[in-house]
């Protein structure tokens, strides 16, 4: 079973700062199948990225992902207000079908 | 624009049963792969179970903590998810989120379901 590590458990930076949060997974996942959600106080997680690097619809370019394997990265360039969030990373497997998600990295304002 | 409504959780007694529904709009329902989520209060996100559109054959699966007491189904005519949950317990208290598409890419504003005496 894939096990999903996200890194750190929380990130404290300031609006205007460049945010770098890691999901690192205990075994190689497709690249296709790697999503990133953000998920605000009292709302629903929002897909932010899927296919470890293609934006979801609406998602403003500062939210960029990379990584292959089992080491994927969500970047945020410039974090403005409305970025400090929780952030889960997400992963879908074919045998068995299941969907695993990562503990979550806090991203908090300093 | 997608809609989800997610409704029927409250609090049941350990043991017991619920039955959570998700009203859907917005998108063509009948083609869609629906799955549920679940966050345990201040905790992190854990799938549920998901059900294929009919054309790809209609299947579920389930995560392994709830195979066996909960049933994903769907009435595409009504434009409906369901989630049945039976011998419920405590550590099944959650918001149950339903979620649309293969990517889960919208999400409803969930449910809370309390197991408790």
């Amino acid at each position: 079973e894939i096990v999903l590590t996200q890194s750190p458990g929380t990130l404290s930076l300031s609006p205007g700062e460049r945010a770098t949060l890691s999901c690192r997974a205990s075994q190689s996942v497709s690249s296709s199948y790697l999503a990133w959600y953000q998920q605000k106080p009292g709302q629903a997680p929002r897909l932010l990225i899927y296919g470890a690097s293609t934006r979801a619809t609406g998602i403003p370019d500062r939210f960029s992902g990379s990584g292959s394997g089992t080491d994927f990265t969500l970047t945020i360039s410039r974090l403005e207000p409305e970025d400090f969030a929780v952030y889960y990373c997400q992963q879908y497997g074919t045998s068995p079908p299941k969907y695993t998600f990562g503990q979550g990295t806090k991203l908090e304002i300093k | 624009e997608v809609q989800l409504v997610e409704s029927g959780g409250g609090l049941v007694n350990p043991g017991g049963s619920l039955r959570l529904s998700c009203a859907a709009s917005g998108f063509t329902f009948n083609n869609a792969w629906m799955t549920w989520v679940r966050q345990a209060p201040g905790k992190g996100l854990e799938w549920v179970g998901r059900i294929k559109s009919k054309a790809d054959g209609g299947t579920t699966d389930y995560a392994a903590l709830v195979k066996a007491r909960f049933t994903v189904s769907r009435d595409d005519s009504k434009n409906t998810l369901y989630l049945q949950m039976n011998s419920l317990k405590t550590e099944d208290t959650a918001v149950y989120y339903c979620t649309t598409g293969a990517i889960l890419d919208f999400w409803g504003q969930g449910t809370l379901v309390t197991v408790s005496s």
